[in-house]
């Protein structure tokens, strides 16, 4: 089993189009993240949502909007797209713990292209 | 959290051993060291992580020098498979940002 999965892997669409990308994790993790990684590979926390309430918002467009219909699930909406949203965008989670420290878990990311 | 500081690239030789450095200078005494890789474009994986003993696993070795202001992550028998970004973090344990710096492209040849 996948622990953590994004789908989809894969998304080309055009400039001005909504598309969403949906993550899912099976590790019974309290925190989930999201990443975005861009041509330059630097890999950026865009938010995170612990107990599904949003804890962190790295100064993202509001043209992006997560959602987390539960502490297993954290879904990133994206309106309006465009050329420099095209990039890896990757989901996390850990398990915020004060009794040890949680690493992070990965999925495979979603590459996005945006034309 | 503390910024780290890493060579942008190394090289190792195939069945070496490959140190990658790590210089955190303003780390706090409740920031944990992390390491983490990247290969290829896959997500990166978690490697091992530190306070102030030296840690190991099955993966790799961290060795925290005593001041805490710097660390070395050994792979005792590099393989090509190694070959990946590396990256340094620093941060709070029970806190819930992960800051990636810019790591270390190590390259294992043949």
């Amino acid at each position: 089993d996948t622990a953590v999965s994004q789908t989809p892997k894969y998304l080309v669409t055009q400039m001005g189009n909504d598309k969403s990308i949906k993550c899912e994790q099976n590790l019974g993790h309290d925190t989930m993240y999201w990443y975005k990684q861009d041509s330059k590979k630097f890999l950026k926390i865009m938010f995170s949502y612990n107990n599904k309430e949003l804890i962190i918002n790295e100064t993202v467009p509001n043209r992006f909007s997560p959602k987390s219909p539960d502490k297993a699930h954290l879904n990133l909406h994206i309106n309006s797209l465009e050329l420099g949203d095209s990039a890896v965008y990757f989901c996390a989670s850990s398990q915020v713990s004060t009794l040890k420290p949680g690493e992070l878990f990965f999925g495979e990311g979603s590459r996005l292209t945006v034309l | 959290d503390a910024k780290t500081t890493q060579p942008p690239s190394m090289d190792c030789a195939e069945g070496r051993a490959a140190n990658l450095p790590c210089n955190h200078s303003t780390i706090s005494g409740n920031e944990y060291v992390y390491w983490y890789r990247q290969i290829h474009s896959q997500g990166p994986q978690y490697i091992i992580h530190g306070l102030k003993n030296n840690e190991t696993n099955e993966m790799a070795s961290l060795i925290i020098t005593e001041d805490r202001k710097s660390s070395t992550l050994i792979l005792p028998h590099a393989t090509l498979r190694d070959t990946a970004v590396y990256y340094c973090i620093v941060r709070v344990y029970n806190f819930n940002k992960f800051y990636f710096g810019s790591g270390t492209k190590l390259n294992v040849k043949p």
